[in-house]
This record gives C-alpha cells, sequence and structure tokens, in this order.
C-alpha cells in the first residue's frame, strides 16, 4: 500500500512559466516532507523540504506547500527552466526517521 | 567529494547466478539504505542498517541480503537473482538516528539486468 502518491506521471511546461507538482499522503503521522530532482543516470538529489509544523518553505525559484488537512503538497518551480528538465520525487517521513516512503515520481519537462 | 559510490553501475548477470552489488560513502553517515527502483515506480526500500543495527522491510524476499562491515561499505547480494529482479538499486545514506532530520545522499545506482 504506497502511503505517498504522485498521481502524475509527466507534466510539460514552456520556460518561464510555472510548473506545480502534487503529492499527496495517506499517514498524518508524517512530519517532514522532501522532493528530490534525479536526471538520467544519476541518483536522486535534494532539492527542498518541509517540517509538519509550516505550510510553506521556499528557497530561490523553488516553494513547497503543505496542505495537512487534505495529506497534500505541492512544489512550485517559478520560473521554469529547460534545465528543470527530470524527475521530481516526493518523499515523506514518519517517526522512524530512518525510514523515507517515496512517490513513483513525475516527469517534468521545461520546452524552450 | 565526500558522496556515495556504487558499482558497478551496470551489471548483467545469469538467471540464477549469485551477484553482488556495492555501495561505499565518504559522508560517514550512520544509515545507509538499499532501494529497488523499476521503471516509473516509487524506489522500493528493500532494508537499512542503522550503524551495525539491519531493519529489513517485511516484503522484501529472502533472496535478497545485505552487509555492513564497516561504517563506509554496503554491499547488497541477490543469491538467485530472476527475471523479475532487474531492475535500477539504488544505495543511499542519512546522518539518522532520533531526532536527526536528515535528507538522503543516494548514490547513482547500478543497473541490474538478468539474462
Amino acid at each position: 500500500d504506497q502511503q505517498v502518491k504522485q498521481n502524475s506521471p509527466s507534466l510539460s511546461v514552456q520556460e518561464g512559466r510555472i510548473s506545480i507538482l502534487n503529492c499527496d499522503y495517506t499517514n498524518s503521522m508524517f512530519d517532514y516532507f522532501l522532493w528530490y530532482k534525479k536526471y538520467p543516470a544519476e541518483g536522486p538529489t535534494f532539492l527542498i523540504s518541509i517540517s509538519s509544523i509550516k505550510d510553506k518553505n521556499e528557497d530561490g525559484r523553488f516553494t513547497v506547500f503543505l496542505n495537512k488537512s487534505a495529506k497534500h503538497l505541492s512544489l512550485h518551480i517559478v520560473p521554469s527552466q529547460p534545465g528543470d528538465s527530470a524527475v521530481y520525487f516526493c518523499a515523506a517521513i514518519g517517526d522512524n526517521f530512518n525510514k523515507f516512503y517515496f512517490g513513483s515520481g513525475t516527469k517534468l519537462n521545461v520546452k524552450p | 567529494d565526500a558522496m556515495v559510490i556504487q558499482n558497478p553501475r551496470y551489471q548483467v548477470t545469469q538467471f540464477g547466478k549469485p551477484v553482488t552489488l556495492s555501495c561505499s560513502q565518504t559522508l560517514n553517515h550512520n544509515v545507509m539504505y538499499w532501494y529497488q527502483q523499476k521503471s516509473s515506480q516509487a524506489p522500493k526500500l528493500l532494508f537499512h542498517y542503522y550503524d551495525k543495527d539491519f531493519n529489513n522491510e517485511a516484503d522484501t524476499p529472502d533472496n535478497f541480503q545485505s552487509r555492513r562491515p564497516n561504517t563506509s561499505f554496503c554491499f547488497l547480494d541477490i543469491r538467485s537473482p530472476g527475471l523479475g529482479d532487474a531492475a535500477m538499486y539504488l544505495c543511499a545514506t542519512s546522518r539518522g538516528g532520533p531526532g536527526k532530520l536528515s535528507e538522503q545522499y543516494f548514490g547513482p545506482g547500478t543497473r541490474l539486468t538478468v539474462t
């Protein structure tokens, strides 16, 4: 049973526009959420995170929003650049800080 | 640069022939993980070590074993690979521990092909 879900396998956006990637989770005990970015032939790399006590975290062009009541988080990339084209994974951590739960990923394509 | 290294990047093995994948880290992290990822699916956690403590996921087949001889190295042994074990295998590390929220650092992965 997958506790973290990314229901959009792919997303295509024009350069300069906003990219919005979505993630839903089922476990209300999750404390911490992360986004990872993965290029082909490389391992995922950490992008941005948010604690469950916050509803927004911003880092440059990347902002993560958390809606705990809806068990939903989203990653906004503004403005999108062709170099942002990659697979984005959402992940969550519960009370066992050593265990990460991953979504299946969304492939973002930013068109020049 | 401190990093997570996986060797080999590509591994071909025959059906039923034991294979070992290796991972090393220079981050001195307490926790090391092995994930299996098949195309368009979430990385599936197989097991992790917190220092020397081994934590197996309930649904990890017995065919998969792991060894962590020291802090830096962790191995994934597949005793009798089947065609369904063809996948990308990702190693990751984190600082870990109670109260220590920390992101994971991933290696580049080993692509396993079973013929």
